[in-house]
């Protein structure tokens, strides 16, 4: 099955400074790689996604850079502010795989400072 | 916007009882999922479900769980012998096509 790896565990940041976590994943099956931001007892919150026929998007401060051929994603927030700070979570899936099941990453603490 | 809903939002029970855990996932959706996090830990998969039937199941889906959809909007998982292992969030999500929508949770702590 899929094992996604995800670093680093935790990061730690100046406000205005970038932030960039990076995940690989093990299916070269997989084609959807979804990214969810997860507050303290809240749930995971969908911030970013790409499918394997894109190598990069953008939405504001958050992009999403993907190597197919090393099976390597990674999320880069810039400009972070103190509100960015969460657990984040990479993860990847097979589009039209019966199950659609989405496999994550052990998840990253963000700690964003004033 | 419309939401996945999940209900008890905390659930207490007795190590060996049965518990029902209730989602009603978004309105035209028609994926449905069960997860789980052990606190501090990463989201696992524990079922999916279309057509009214299970799609797909991982290990941790043993035949202590169980999924139902009773009607048109409620999605549960039972688990029926619950363990202290069991303690955990468990989120229900629903998609139509590739983006999974999380409910809030439901906190299950076995005593």
């Amino acid at each position: 099955g899929e094992n996604v790896e995800q670093h680093p565990s935790t990061l730690s940041v100046q406000e205005g400074d970038s932030a960039v976590i990076k995940c690989t994943y093990s299916d070269s099956a997989s084609n959807y790689f979804p990214w969810y931001k997860q507050e303290l007892g809240k749930r995971p919150q969908l911030i970013i996604d790409i499918r394997s026929n894109v190598g990069e998007k953008k939405d504001q401060r958050i992009a999403v850079t993907l190597n197919k051929t090393a099976k390597h994603f990674s999320l880069h927030i810039t400009e972070t502010q103190p509100e960015d700070s969460a657990v984040y979570f990479c993860a990847a899936l097979i589009i039209n795989n019966a199950g659609n099941m989405l496999t994550f990453g052990g998840g990253t603490r963000l700690m964003v400072k004033p | 916007e419309p939401e996945v809903t999940q209900t008890p939002s905390h659930q207490v029970t007795q190590m060996g009882q049965e518990v029902i855990l209730r989602c009603v996932p978004i309105s035209n959706h028609l994926y449905f999922y069960w997860y789980r996090q052990i606190l501090g830990q990463k989201v696992e998969f524990l079922v999916s479900f279309y057509n009214n039937e299970i799609s797909e199941k991982s290990e941790i889906f043993d035949d202590q769980f169980s999924v139902e959809r009773p009607d048109g909007s409620n999605f549960t998982l039972k688990i029926r012998s619950t363990k202290l292992e069991d303690s955990a969030m468990y989120f229900c999500a629903s998609t139509l096509d590739n983006e999974q929508f999380f409910g809030p949770g439901t906190r299950l702590t076995v005593l």
